[in-house]
C-alpha cells in the first residue's frame, strides 16, 4: 500500500520562529490533507491541499503532486501551535492514511 | 450536527468485556471512517463506510473488531472480548460527498484493564 512519510518527526521552536514540515508519499493521491492534533487529542483539518499552495493566516501548504510530496510552514510560530502535524492522502477509493506524525513543541 | 460527535469520550472495560462505541457523523456527510490511535502514533485506518456500505474493512485488526451503520448516518464500533492490546484512542471522520476533507470527532479513550 501507499507509504506516508514525515519529517521532521520532532522539532522544538522558541516562540516567533518560523519552520518548515514535510510530507512524503510513495504512489499518487487524489488528495491530501494537513491535521493538527492539539494536546487534548482533538484533530484539526488546517488545508485540503492536493495541489498548489493554500494559506491560512500564518500556516501555508504547498504540495506539488507529480513530485510526491507537501511542505507545511508556520510562521512566527506561537505556544499554541505545539502539538502533533499529521499529513494524510487519499486513496482513490477514499481511504485516508496518515502518516507519523510531526510532534511540535514551541517554547516561550 | 455541528460536528462529528462520539461517545463515551472515555471507556474502561474489564478484560473480556465487549464494548461499543458510538460515532455520529456531521448530517448530510456519505463517509464515514474509524481510525485507531494507538499512544505516540498516528491513526490508523479500520474501517470505511459510504452510506450504510462497508466498504473496506482491511483495517480491522481481529474478528473481534465489527462495525456497522444500518442506516447510513450514526456508525457503532464494537469490540469483542477486549484485550489490553486494544487500548487506544478511535477516533470518527465523516467527509463530505463531493470533498474529501475529513472532520474528526474528539475521539474515544478505551482503556482495557
Amino acid at each position: 500500500g501507499i507509504q506516508v512519510e514525515q519529517s521532521p518527526p520532532d522539532l522544538i521552536l522558541q516562540e516567533g520562529a518560523n519552520s518548515t514540515l514535510r510530507c512524503n508519499f510513495s504512489d499518487s493521491v487524489n488528495n491530501l490533507q494537513w491535521f493538527h492534533q492539539n494536546p487534548w487529542g482533538q484533530l484539526i483539518n488546517l488545508f485540503y491541499i492536493p495541489s498548489g499552495t493554500k494559506q491560512n493566516g500564518r500556516l501555508s501548504a504547498t504540495t506539488v503532486a507529480t513530485e510526491r510530496y507537501s511542505l507545511l510552514y508556520i510562521s512566527s510560530s506561537q505556544t499554541t501551535d505545539s502539538g502533533v502535524y499529521f499529513c494524510a492522502v487519499t486513496t482513490s477509493y477514499d481511504k485516508v492514511i496518515f502518516g507519523p506524525g510531526t510532534s511540535l513543541s514551541v517554547i516561550p | 450536527g455541528a460536528g462529528v460527535s462520539q461517545s463515551p469520550r472515555y471507556k474502561v472495560a474489564k478484560r473480556g468485556q465487549d464494548v461499543a462505541l458510538r460515532c455520529d457523523p456531521i448530517s448530510g456527510h456519505v463517509s464515514l471512517f474509524w481510525y485507531q490511535q494507538a499512544l505516540g502514533q498516528g491513526p490508523e485506518f479500520l474501517t470505511y463506510f459510504q452510506n450504510e456500505a462497508q466498504l473496506d474493512k482491511s483495517g480491522l485488526p481481529s474478528d473481534r473488531f465489527f462495525a456497522e451503520r444500518p442506516e447510513g448516518s450514526v456508525s457503532t464500533l464494537k469490540i469483542q472480548r477486549t484485550q489490553q492490546e486494544d487500548s487506544a484512542v478511535y477516533l470518527c471522520a465523516s467527509t463530505q460527498t463531493d470533498s474529501q476533507r475529513a472532520f474528526f470527532g474528539q475521539g474515544t479513550r478505551l482503556t482495557v484493564v
